[in-house]
């Protein structure tokens, strides 16, 4: 059974600093992982897609990198903002065809 | 688009009572997810459909819990009867099959038993 990890739970760190979020997962085969942030009272927002081909995507200021190998992704944020402070979480996907599976998120507060 | 569209946003309803939460997904999304988060449990996945067809139920928690997507726009989870340990927020979420599955989420409903 997949499970997915996400440490550490909860993050602050001063505006304009640049971080680095983590995900690690049980299983290697995977076959994409999607990264979403929550703000509180809100859905979630997708904000990254890696497929399991690739090694890195890249969004603004976010990039995400995945090692399907040893079974972990990261997501780093450059210049954090007050803005970014939300609830980042992690999900792998087994299949085209298949759910996902979470992770308990870290919290991330950017402070001024 | 608009998105996943989600009713009602809000609902407080008493102990007993029979809910219905509704879900609209993205035109051309073919899967479509029912979420529960809590606290206590996090995001828990209830219940998925491809192309109208439930998949996985795996995560209902009780026969009290039941879903339909009587078509590829439109889908329900109703709880009946209703009990204080059923409030949460419920998502609904869609994506499409293939390989660029990007999954997207509604903006959920907030539900209280009481």
């Amino acid at each position: 059974k997949q499970e997915v990890t996400q440490i550490p739970a909860a993050l602050s760190v001063p505006e304009g600093e640049n971080l680095v979020l983590n995900c690690s997962f049980t299983d290697s085969a995977i076959y994409n992982l999607q990264w979403f942030r929550q703000d509180p009272g809100k859905g979630l927002t997708s904000l990254l897609l890696i497929q399991s081909s690739q090694r890195e995507q890249t969004s603004g200021r976010l990039n995400a990198s995945l090692d399907k190998s040893s079974g972990r992704s990261t997501l780093y944020i450059a210049a954090s903002q007050p803005g970014d402070s939300a609830t980042y979480l992690c999900a792998v996907r087994g299949g085209t065809a298949s759910k996902l599976t979470f992770g308990t998120g870290t919290r991330l507060q950017v402070t001024l | 688009d608009a998105g996943v569209i989600q009713s009602p946003r809000h609902e407080v309803t008493e102990m007993g009572q029979e809910v219905t939460l509704r879900c609209k997904p993205i035109s051309g999304h073919d899967y479509l997810f029912w979420y529960r988060q809590t606290m206590m449990r996090g995001l828990e996945l209830l219940i998925y459909f491809n192309n109208n067809v439930p998949i996985d139920d795996s995560g209902m928690p009780e026969d009290r819990f039941s879903a339909k997507m009587p078509n590829a726009s439109f889908s329900t989870l109703k709880i009946q009867p209703s009990e204080p340990r059923d409030s949460a927020v419920y998502f609904c979420a869609s994506n499409r099959g293939g390989s660029y599955n990007e999954q997207f989420f509604g903006p959920g409903t907030r539900l209280t038993v009481l």
